[in-house]
């Protein structure tokens, strides 16, 4: 029952292109910044991508994202194993006065 | 080299206590907003708290409203949550995190809490 909604999972093969969408409501993401987290298995979550497309230092521009309305969307192309992990979005929500987080995407690299 | 260091977790009896600390290295902690998220086994992640910079700000989940309390002491660049009246949902890794929603994000690789009897 995450405020955020995200897909379970999502796969692609080397090479392709996927996305990972994340809705919300104008309480989060209609009226503030996106922001995305890697979690590999047995790791703590790592920043992807900040204030809806921004990248911090680091992380490779095969990875994007976007914000529309009170959707947002993370795309990740030339999809490596590595990329295998759980990803997350998260935004603050005005209504709770707190950071929301999505349930979280399965990516599996076949 | 910047480094946020979890401790105090633990397994502990449902309506017991336990305060958890995050020590800060390579960073001055009062430049930032600080969290604690945590995550049950198997599950996503849940925000739990957040504190302001000088601490006259704080914000928690409502499920910890009135059991957990976020504090910081910046003269020793740590960072708190005092838990009281456990209960086994609360049983999740807690990390400590700066800046979620930055260029500047960290977390800590977090300090394992196990509510059971």
């Amino acid at each position: 029952q995450s405020v955020l909604t995200q897909p379970p999972s999502a796969s692609g093969t080397p090479g392709q292109r996927v996305t990972i969408s994340c809705s919300g409501s104008s309480s989060n993401i209609g009226g503030n910044n996106v922001h995305w987290y890697q979690q590999l298995p047995g790791a703590a979550p790592k920043l992807l991508i900040y204030s809806n497309n921004q990248r911090p230092s680091g992380v490779p521009d095969r990875f994007s994202g976007s914000k529309s309305g009170t959707s947002a969307s993370l795309a990740i192309s030339g999809l490596q194993s590595e990329d295998e992990a759980d990803y997350y979005c998260a935004a603050w929500d005005d209504s709770l006065h707190g950071v929301v987080f999505g349930g979280g995407t399965k990516l599996t690299v076949l | 080299e910047v480094q946020l260091v979890e401790s105090g977790g633990g397994l502990v009896q449902p309506g017991g206590s336990l305060r958890l600390s995050c020590v800060a290295s390579g960073f001055t902690l009062n430049s930032y907003w600080m969290h604690w998220v945590r995550q049950a086994p198997g599950k996503g992640l849940e925000w739990v708290a957040n504190i302001n910079q000088d601490g006259s700000k704080k914000y928690s989940v409502d499920s910890v409203k009135g059991r957990f309390t976020i504090s910081r002491d910046n003269a020793k660049n740590s960072l708190y949550l005092e838990m009281n009246s456990l209960r086994a949902e609360d049983t999740a890794v807690y990390y400590c995190a700066r800046a979620i929603g930055a260029a500047e994000a960290y977390w800590g690789q977090g300090t394992l809490v196990t509510v059971s009897s």
